[in-house]
């Protein structure tokens, strides 16, 4: 597609329920990346896909996050028994480049997840 | 610790009313740093990536600046439309770290 596509736009979760959020990114980047924006504060980063292969995961806050990218496109970030803490903004950006300098990442327009 | 500032946290302008922006850094290990742009209920939209102190680049009324522990927006002539979030990050291994950014309101 033509830009970073993420679904759904909104979720309201209730405590303990799961969700999972779902990243199509730009067809053929290599890369792809995961952020958490909490309301006035910038992006932080969650964790990094290269095709498959997640390659750094240091930002997930618990073990209640996981992300995955089976076949290299598609991206889902899943968050299991949410809390009130994880409501955000949850942004995921691709980039075309496979090695680890920045070339240009394109956004999503993100998913609002609150938690009620 | 890695950090990132910038300020003000908001700046209003009247519609011609050249101002800058701020983000100092302390990072060890910097690949980069960049400027984004963010409208409510969208993502940051990449303006700018500067390498090296001493370096500038311009996009239309718009011009980053780099030092080695700074860099600065100067906005010229700002118009309405420019009315948005400015992020600032820097590169660091495989991510981007970012301020909290600038909210700018530019009134005609």
């Amino acid at each position: 597609g033509a830009g970073v596509s993420q679904s759904p736009r909104y979720k309201v979760a209730k405590r303990g329920q799961d969700v999972a959020l779902r990243c199509d990114p730009i067809s053929g980047h290599v890369s792809l990346f995961w952020y958490q924006q909490a309301l006035g504060q910038g992006p932080e980063f969650l964790t990094y896909f290269q095709n498959e292969a997640q390659l750094d995961k240091s930002g997930l806050p618990s073990d209640r996050f996981f992300a995955e990218r089976p076949e290299g496109s598609v991206s889902t970030l899943k968050i299991q028994r949410t809390q009130q803490e994880d409501s955000a903004v949850y942004l995921c950006a691709s980039s075309p480049r496979p090695d680890r300098v920045y070339y240009g990442y394109t956004f999503g327009s993100g998913t609002r997840l609150t938690v009620v | 610790e890695d950090q990132v500032t910038q300020s003000p946290e908001a700046l209003r302008l009247q519609e011609g009313e050249s101002s800058s922006l701020n983000c100092s850094y302390t990072v060890s290990g910097l690949r980069g740093l960049f400027w984004y742009r963010q409208d409510p209920g969208k993502g940051p939209e990449f303006l700018f990536t500067l390498y090296s102190a001493g370096e500038e680049k311009e996009k239309e009324r718009l011009k980053a600046t780099l030092t080695k522990k700074e860099s600065f927006l100067h906005i010229t002539a700002p118009k309405p439309e420019d009315s948005a979030t400015y992020l600032c990050a820097v590169l660091k291994t495989d991510k981007l770290i970012f301020g909290t950014g600038t909210r700018l309101q530019v009134f005609p």
